[in-house]
Parts: structure tokens; sequence; C-alpha cells
């Protein structure tokens, strides 16, 4: 049962076009979402994050936005620079939960051309 | 920033033999790491939680006797795939969770086991 899901395995774009990458998530009683980069053979890095009190947060070219009520959430990359080439992972955590444990999304490969 | 310390990057090992991975929490003190495997073009996924002092906790589906885990201290939690074979050949990552919703990762360990 894939509580977190990304539907496109993967996804090019033009460098300087904006890149959009989709979530969506089952459980209801996920309140936080944080947005991974990976690059092969390292570990993850946070990029941005958002509460489920808010719809939207910015942070320079990166922007994620929520609707709770589809439990869809969305990453834009403007412009999207061939450095934001990797995989993109969403994840999703019960912040009241005692473990706080993350659950993932199966990733999204962006690559952007020059 | 925190900083997870995971070693080694990468190991190479004889089916059978035992292998043991290491995540060092170095500025900041972690009561919790959870274990994460990768397979390639695959999502990370929860294999255990191990909190300091306790017992780890292992998610379903994933043998305790053949996945070590020890959290002795706050800053240091191991990994031991004991007597491994070539399907435990994966990519695992440890995570720490940091301040309020922080997620640290470790760097990660590609496992071969020929």
């Amino acid at each position: 049962d894939q509580q977190v899901k990304q539907n496109s395995p993967s996804l090019s774009v033009q460098e300087g076009r904006i890149s959009i990458l989709n979530c969506d998530y089952t459980n209801s009683m996920f309140d936080y979402f944080l947005w991974y980069k990976k690059y092969p053979a390292e570990g993850p890095t946070f990029l941005i994050s958002i509460s489920s009190i808010k719809d939207k947060n910015e942070d320079g070219r990166f922007t994620v936005f929520l609707n709770k009520s589809a439990k869809h959430l969305s990453l834009h990359i403007v412009p999207s620079q061939p450095g934001d080439s990797a995989v993109y992972f969403c994840a999703a955590v019960i912040s009241s939960g005692s473990a706080r444990q993350l659950t993932f999304g199966s990733g999204t490969q962006l690559t952007v051309l020059p | 920033g925190a900083v997870v310390s995971q070693h080694p990057s990468r190991v190479i090992c004889k089916s059978g033999t035992s292998v043991k991975i290491e995540c060092r929490s170095l500025d900041f003190q972690a009561t919790t790491m959870f274990w994460y495997r990768q397979f390639p073009k695959q999502s990370l996924m929860l294999m255990a939680t191990s909190n300091e002092g306790s017992k780890a906790t292992y998610e379903q589906g994933v043998e305790k006797d053949k996945f070590l885990i020890n959290h002795a201290s706050l800053t240091l939690s191991t990994l031991t795939v004991t007597s491994a074979h070539p399907e435990d050949s994966s990519f695992y990552i440890c995570s720490a969770p940091d301040l309020i919703y922080g997620y640290t990762f470790g760097s990660g360990t590609r496992l071969t086991v020929v």
C-alpha cells in the first residue's frame, strides 16, 4: 500500500523553463511534507517543506504547493537549471507520531536540457 | 547544519560474510535513527527505526536476525548485514531527525555482495 505516490518516473524540461513535479498521498494523517533531491550513490538532500496548515511555501527558485482536499502536492522549480537534474522524492510525515518516520514516494527523475 | 556521517560509502563482500555500516551524528544527538534501503529506480524503503538504549523497531518483512541494528550511544547507530547474499546488494541510507521536522541523511552505502 503506497501511501505516497509519484506517478511520473521521469520528466524532461528545457533550461529556463518551469519544472513541475507532482506527488499524491492517501493518508490524511500526514501533516508535514518534504521534498528531497538525490544524486546517484548519495543521500537525499532536503529542498523544501510545507506544513498542512499552509498551501504554499516558497524558497528561491523552489515553490511547493499543497492541496489538502485533493491530497496532492507539487514542487515547482523556476527557472530550471541543468544542475537541477536529479531524482526528486516527496516525503510525508505524521508530526504527532512518536516515531516521525518519513514515508517516501518512488521519485521522479528530472532532466533539465541545456 | 546537522551532519550524519555514514561509512563505508561503498563495500563489496563475499556471500556469507557480514558487513557493518555506521552512522554518526556529528554535531547533534540522534536519539532516533532511521535505516532505509533503496533498490535501483525505486523509493527509499524504511527498514527499521533504532532508538538509543532500546531495541530497534523493524518494518514488516525485514528480518531482524539478518539486519542487526545497534544504537549504543546518542551519536552512533550501526546496521550489520549478517550472512550477506547477492539479493542483499542495495543502497543503504540512514537518517536522523534533528531539531523540529528536520531529517538529516547520511551519504549512503552501496553494498555489493558477490
